[in-house]
């Protein structure tokens, strides 16, 4: 059982290029998360989704968009890369939300870097 | 609104003694459920706990403890005898009892258990 499962796990891009993370779930849940960690700033939401289809914005959303066309696939996407986009970024996964969704699961991480 | 606070950037304690990371959260919801997460230098973030807002029990698994106070708002995690190996970050989180909300996270505590 992989669990959640991000790729790539590591790029270096350029200022002005554009790159998709994709962070896949073969546990059936409903909802998944991506956050991105800095030093000293915990994780931050950046975007969810509740369900297949269905996209909403967190706390640092501007720079990116998020796809969710599969229940098991998120997808998070830089269309024009800065460097304060650097950071290393988590995917997560539940099976609902509310009082008995249970445990975020998460992705390993993508470090990414933009130079 | 939501908002969890972590006002312990980093502590160092030595091996064996006891340590208290301090989580304060914000919210107007009466419905709402808090996490603990481990972050080990690997990276990875590791589940501890779950604790849902109508559950004030407090909860004790091995050396890891956890105290729940509606009253003050907080949710602190005490580790006894501390080791070594529960050198990491710690996060606390905080998500609400509504379909569409987010999950968000403190900026953690850097714990180092020094031999």
């Amino acid at each position: 059982n992989a669990g959640v499962t991000q790729t790539p796990k590591f790029r270096v891009l350029k200022t002005g290029q554009s790159m998709t993370l994709l962070c896949a779930q073969d546990m059936n849940h409903e909802y998944m998360y991506w956050y991105r960690q800095d030093p000293g700033m915990g994780l931050r939401l950046i975007h969810y989704s509740v369900g297949e289809g269905t996209t909403a914005k967190g706390e640092v959303p501007d720079g990116y968009n998020v796809s969710r066309l599969k229940k098991q696939n998120f997808l998070l996407g830089l269309e024009s890369a800065a460097p304060s986009q650097t950071s290393v970024y988590f995917c997560a996964s539940s099976l609902g939300q509310g009082l008995w969704a249970g445990e975020l699961f998460f992705g390993e991480g993508s470090r990414l870097t933009v130079l | 609104a939501q908002k969890v606070t972590q006002a312990q950037t980093e502590i160092s304690v030595v091996e064996k003694e006891d340590v208290t990371l301090d989580c304060v959260y914000e919210t107007r919801d009466t419905t709402y459920y808090l996490f603990w997460y481990k972050q080990p230098p690997s990276g990875e973030l590791v589940f501890l706990i779950r604790r849902n807002s109508f559950d004030e029990q407090n909860e004790i698994s091995g050396r890891y403890s956890w105290n729940f106070q509606k009253s003050t708002s907080s949710f602190n995690f005490t580790i006894t005898a501390s080791q070594v190996v529960d050198s990491a970050v710690y996060f606390c989180a905080l998500g609400l009892g509504n379909r569409d909300d987010k999950i968000i996270f403190g900026k953690g505590t850097r714990l180092h258990i020094l031999p």
